[in-house]
C-alpha cells in the first residue's frame, strides 16, 4: 500500500544539537509538507515543497532547514537554533498544487529535546 | 488571508447521542473545506471536504458536514455516536499561497478532542 512514511517514531536528542527527521513517500505526489503540531495550537506549516529542488518556507521556518533532492524523500532538519524543538511533526503530501487536493500524512515523529 | 476557528477545545458526548463539531472560517475568495481527524499519536486522515459542489457533504465512518456561507461554517456532525469516534478533529481551509499560483496552504484550526462516554 502506498503511504507516508516519517522515521523515527520517536527521537530524544540533547539540546544544541541538530537532528534529522525522515520522510518517504510512494504515493508519487509532488507536493510536501511539514507540520509542528503542539497541544492546542493545531497544526502550523514550516516548510514545503512543490516538485524537486524546490522548497519555500512556510509559517514557523526559523531554525528549521529541509531537502528536497528526491521526489520521494523531503527531510527536515532541526537546528540548535530552534528555540523550542520539542513537538510533534508531521509530514504529507498532495497529488498536486490543486487548493482541493488533500493531504496524506505520516504517522508523525516526537521530539524530545532537553 | 484565511483563517478557521473551532468552537471548543474539548467535546463530551454520550455513546449514541448527536456529535455536533463546530468550525467557522474566514476567507477573502471562495474556500475549500476540509475536516481531518486525529487518533493518538498518528497522523491526521481525512474526514470529507467541501468544493463548492454540494453544500452537505458526506464523509467516512458516518460523518457529515454542511457548508453554510451566510454563516461562514462547515461544522461536522455525526447522527450517533460511537466509542471509536474518539479522537481530535481539525477543521482547516484551503488558501492559496501569495505569488506562487496554484500552491495550496491548508490553514488548520487548534482542533477539538472528542471524547465519548459510555
Amino acid at each position: 500500500d502506498g503511504g507516508i512514511t516519517q522515521s523515527p517514531k520517536y527521537l530524544f536528542r540533547k539540546e544544541g544539537q541538530n537532528v534529522t527527521l525522515s520522510c518517504e513517500q510512494n504515493l508519487n505526489h509532488d507536493a510536501m509538507y511539514w507540520y509542528r503540531q503542539d497541544p492546542g495550537q493545531g497544526l502550523r506549516l514550516i516548510y514545503y515543497s512543490q516538485i524537486v529542488n524546490d522548497f519555500q518556507k512556510g509559517d514557523i521556518a526559523e531554525g528549521y532547514s529541509v531537502s528536497r533532492e528526491k521526489k520521494e524523500s523531503f527531510p527536515l532538519t532541526v537546528t540548535s537554533a530552534q528555540k523550542n524543538p520539542t513537538a510533534f511533526y508531521l509530514c504529507a503530501s498532495s497529488k498536486d498544487r490543486g487548493h482541493n487536493s488533500p493531504l496524506h500524512f505520516g504517522n508523525g515523529t516526537r521530539l524530545t529535546v532537553t | 488571508a484565511q483563517s478557521v476557528t473551532q468552537l471548543g477545545s474539548h467535546v463530551s458526548v454520550s455513546e449514541g447521542a448527536l456529535v455536533l463539531l463546530r468550525c467557522n472560517y474566514s476567507s477573502s475568495v471562495p474556500p475549500y473545506l476540509f475536516w481531518y481527524v486525529q487518533y493518538p499519536n498518528q497522523g491526521l486522515q481525512l474526514l470529507l471536504k467541501y468544493t463548492s459542489a454540494a453544500t452537505l457533504v458526506k464523509g467516512i465512518n458516518g460523518f457529515e458536514a454542511e457548508f453554510k456561507k451566510s454563516e461562514t461554517s462547515f461544522h461536522l456532525t455525526k447522527p450517533s455516536a460511537h466509542m471509536s469516534d474518539a479522537a481530535e478533529y481539525f477543521c482547516a481551509v484551503s488558501a492559496v499561497f501569495p505569488l506562487i499560483q496554484g500552491a495550496q496552504k491548508l490553514v488548520f484550526g487548534q482542533g477539538t478532542r472528542l471524547t465519548i462516554n459510555p
